[in-house]
């Protein structure tokens, strides 16, 4: 029931564009995305709850299409403090409370 | 404001040795979980608890058992320790259905010899 990202790596120069993808098979109620740097815990980026919703963070945005249960994460002009790894985390629709389950992560490196 | 609060940072345990991870939040969230993290692996499940009183196995829960204390504790009991139980723990907080994120405790690194 984890949620499956692609893609597993990214490398990318300072100032290019990535997209991360998140997708579940089951009906969500929230996605959320972290990013964790090496030996730290995870730290939020932001959630997102209704179709086709999009937020941003600086220059990280990310989207929701609720009705193919998928999720992407955009990150602009990167710099060089993106480099980690992120997390997409789902929300099932239980009635019964919170289930966050958590994707493989994409491995994100920034190079100058 | 201390968030999630993790106990202990390192373990080291031999082989069929027994032990408990503390793990205490001070945000009154209702939802309290548990995941290991490995190599590749990702972040996955092992025990979640909705609310107080309240405990559902996730997606790797053989070989652990946990307790909901009370609202604030929730802790993470390893009976029999394998060496397949390496691995760092974390624990997370989070208010279902208000729309704000899960926080992490610093996470608990365990090596089992």
């Amino acid at each position: 029931q984890q949620p499956v990202q692609s893609p597993q790596a990214v490398i990318l120069r300072e100032g290019e564009d990535a997209v991360i993808n998140c997708s579940s098979s089951k009906a969500l109620y929230s996605v959320h995305w972290y990013r964790q740097k090496h030996g730290e815990a995870p730290v939020f980026l932001m959630i997102l709850l209704k179709g086709g919703e999009q937020k941003g963070h600086d220059k990280i945005s990310a989207s929701f299409n609720e009705k193919k249960q998928q999720s992407s994460l955009y990150l602009t002009a990167s710099q060089l403090s993106y480099s980690g790894t992120y997390f997409c985390g789902t929300e099932g629709k239980e009635t019964s409370g919170s289930r966050l389950t958590f994707g493989e992560g994409t491995q994100l490196t920034v190079n100058p | 404001n201390a968030g999630v609060t993790q106990t202990p940072k390192f373990q080291v345990l031999k082989t069929g040795q027994s032990m408990t991870l503390q793990c205490a939040q001070d945000m009154n969230h209702n939802s309290m979980y548990w995941y290991r993290q490995d190599p590749g692996m990702g972040l996955r499940l092992i025990y979640y608890s909705a609310s107080e009183g309240t405990t559902d196995k996730g997606e790797v829960p053989n070989g652990y058992n946990v307790s909901r204390l009370n609202k604030r504790e929730f802790s993470l009991r390893l009976e029999s320790a394998a060496p397949s139980q390496t691995s760092v723990y974390f624990c997370a907080s989070s208010m279902w259905k208000t729309n704000t994120e899960a926080f992490f405790g610093q996470g608990t690194r365990l090596t089992v010899v």
